[in-house]
């Protein structure tokens, strides 16, 4: 039983370029969760998705990021016309539908903006 | 909005000595779930333990085990009999007992056993 599977593990983007972060939940968990760590600090939670449905983007930034859970295939993050500042580790979670149960975590994947 | 504080940026301590983590929240809500995740070097976020706030009874796993005071908003993780191996960045994290799923972390501990 594969954990959460993140891809790649390193990605380093030139500024202006555009970041494709993906995520595969573990099998039968439906909620798929994004937080973002910067250096030192804890994790940000950024948006949470359902198949095909945003539920709650209140975490991201208003331009440049976007996140998706197709019906079919992983999880994508997309960061546009990258900057500098969005240097971190983005880190994907998923869940079953049992509330409180806590998340399974991926091992993120460390953007660098170069 | 809520918030979870870790005072203790960091911590060090001899290996099989007893060590505790501490962490306080703040919430307007009487029902959540508290949880104590770990993060070594190889920085992948492991779940340590989780403590249900309608369960008056301390969370346990194996060496691990928490003091949740629920009135205080206190929620310690005790760390007995440490192993090199629990050397890593420990966060403390809130989840709402409704809504979406979403945890808030403390900006968490980086604990070093010594051996």
């Amino acid at each position: 039983n594969a954990g959460v599977m993140q891809n790649p593990r390193h990605l380093v983007r030139r500024r202006g370029q555009e970041a494709r972060l993906r995520c595969s939940p573990m099998k039968g968990h439906s909620h798929v969760y994004w937080y973002r760590q910067l250096p030192e600090e804890g994790l940000k939670f950024m948006v949470y998705l359902q198949k095909e449905n945003i539920i709650d983007e209140s975490g991201m930034p208003k331009e440049r990021f976007s996140a998706e859970f197709p019906k079919e295939g992983p999880s994508i993050l997309r960061i546009q016309q990258v900057v500098r500042g969005d240097s971190a580790a983005y880190f994907c979670a998923s869940s079953p539908e049992v509330l409180g149960y806590g998340y399974t975590f991926g091992s993120g994947t460390r953007l660098t903006v170069v | 909005a809520q918030t979870v504080t870790q005072s203790q940026p960091e911590m060090s301590v001899q290996e099989a000595e007893t060590v505790t983590l501490s962490c306080t929240y703040d919430t307007s809500e009487n029902n959540y779930y508290l949880f104590w995740y770990k993060q070594p070097p190889s920085r992948q976020m492991i779940l340590v333990i989780r403590q249900e706030a309608y369960k008056q009874q301390n969370a346990t796993e194996n060496r691990f085990s928490v003091n949740f005071q629920k009135a205080a908003k206190s929620f310690s993780l005790k760390i007995s009999d440490s192993q090199l191996g629990d050397t890593a960045m420990y966060f403390c994290a809130f989840m709402r007992d409704q809504g979406a799923q979403k945890l808030v972390f403390g900006q968490g501990t980086r604990l070093t056993i010594n051996p």
